[in-house]
C-alpha cells in the first residue's frame, strides 16, 4: 500500500537551474509532510516540512508547495547546486492520536545536479 | 547540533544468530523509532517506542524483532534469528515533536 509515492526515480538538472521533485499522496488523514535528504551511508536529514493547512512553506533556496485537492506536493530548489545532488525522500505524517508519530515514506528521488 | 548516533556503523552476522543495533537518540527526545532501507528501496518504518513501551509496529516487526530502552540512554533493536531478507540498512531515529525526526547514520545489517 504506497500512501506516499515519488514517481521519479531520478532527476537531472543544471547548476543555478530550478530542480522540482514530486510526491503524491492517498492518504488523506496525513497532518504534515515532509522532505528529507539522503547522501550515500548517511541518514535522512531534514530539509523542510508543510502543514495541512498550508499551501506553500519557503526556506531560503527550498519551496514546498502542497495540493491538497490534487493530493500532491512539490519541493522546488532555485538556484540548484552541485551539492544538493542526493536522494530527496518525500514523508507524510498522520497525527493518529497518543504517542505515535510515524512517517511514512515515498521511495525517493535521486537528485543529480551537474555542474 | 546534537545528533542520533548508531553502532556499529556495519555489522556482518550468519543466518539465524542474533544481532542487537545499538542507539542513543537525542537527549530530550520522547520518542524513538526504528526504519529500515532495503538497498534499491524505500525507508520502512519498523515500530515507535514511547514511555518504555513500543506505540506501534509494523508487518514487518515480528516475533524475531524486539526494541528495548534499557537504561535510560540507549535504545537498541534485537534481531533473535536473522535471516538473509534482513539485510539492509537500519536507522534509528528520535523525535521531541511531531513528525520531524532526526536520523541517526544508519547500521548496514549484511546476513550471509
Amino acid at each position: 500500500d504506497q500512501q506516499v509515492k515519488q514517481n521519479s526515480p531520478s532527476l537531472s538538472v543544471q547548476e543555478g537551474r530550478i530542480s522540482i521533485l514530486n510526491c503524491d499522496y492517498t492518504n488523506s488523514m496525513f497532518d504534515y509532510f515532509l522532505w528529507y535528504k539522503k547522501y550515500p551511508a548517511e541518514g535522512p536529514t531534514f530539509l523542510i516540512s508543510i502543514s495541512s493547512i498550508k499551501d506553500k512553506n519557503e526556506d531560503g533556496r527550498f519551496t514546498v508547495f502542497l495540493n491538497k485537492s490534487a493530493k500532491h506536493l512539490s519541493l522546488h530548489i532555485v538556484p540548484s547546486q552541485p551539492g544538493d545532488s542526493a536522494v530527496y525522500f518525500c514523508a507524510g505524517f498522520q497525527n493518529s492520536g497518543g504517542s505515535n508519530y510515524k512517517l511514512t515514506f515515498g521511495k525517493g528521488t535521486l537528485l543529480t545536479v551537474n555542474p | 547540533e546534537p545528533e542520533v548516533t548508531q553502532t556499529p556503523s556495519h555489522q556482518v552476522t550468519q543466518m539465524g544468530q542474533e544481532v542487537i543495533l545499538r542507539c542513543v537518540p537525542i537527549s530530550n527526545h520522547l520518542y524513538f523509532y526504528w526504519y529500515r532501507q532495503i538497498l534499491g528501496q524505500k525507508v520502512e518504518f519498523l515500530v515507535s517506542f514511547y514511555n518504555n513501551e513500543i506505540s506501534e509496529k509494523s508487518e514487518i516487526f515480528d516475533d524475531q524483532f524486539s526494541v528495548e530502552r534499557p537504561d535510560g540512554s540507549n535504545f537498541t533493536l534485537k534481531i533473535r534469528s536473522t535471516k538473509l531478507e534482513d539485510s539492509a540498512m537500519y536507522f534509528c531515529a528520535s523525535s521531541k515533536d511531531r513528525g520531524r525526526a532526526f536520523f541517526g547514520q544508519g547500521t548496514r545489517l549484511t546476513v550471509v
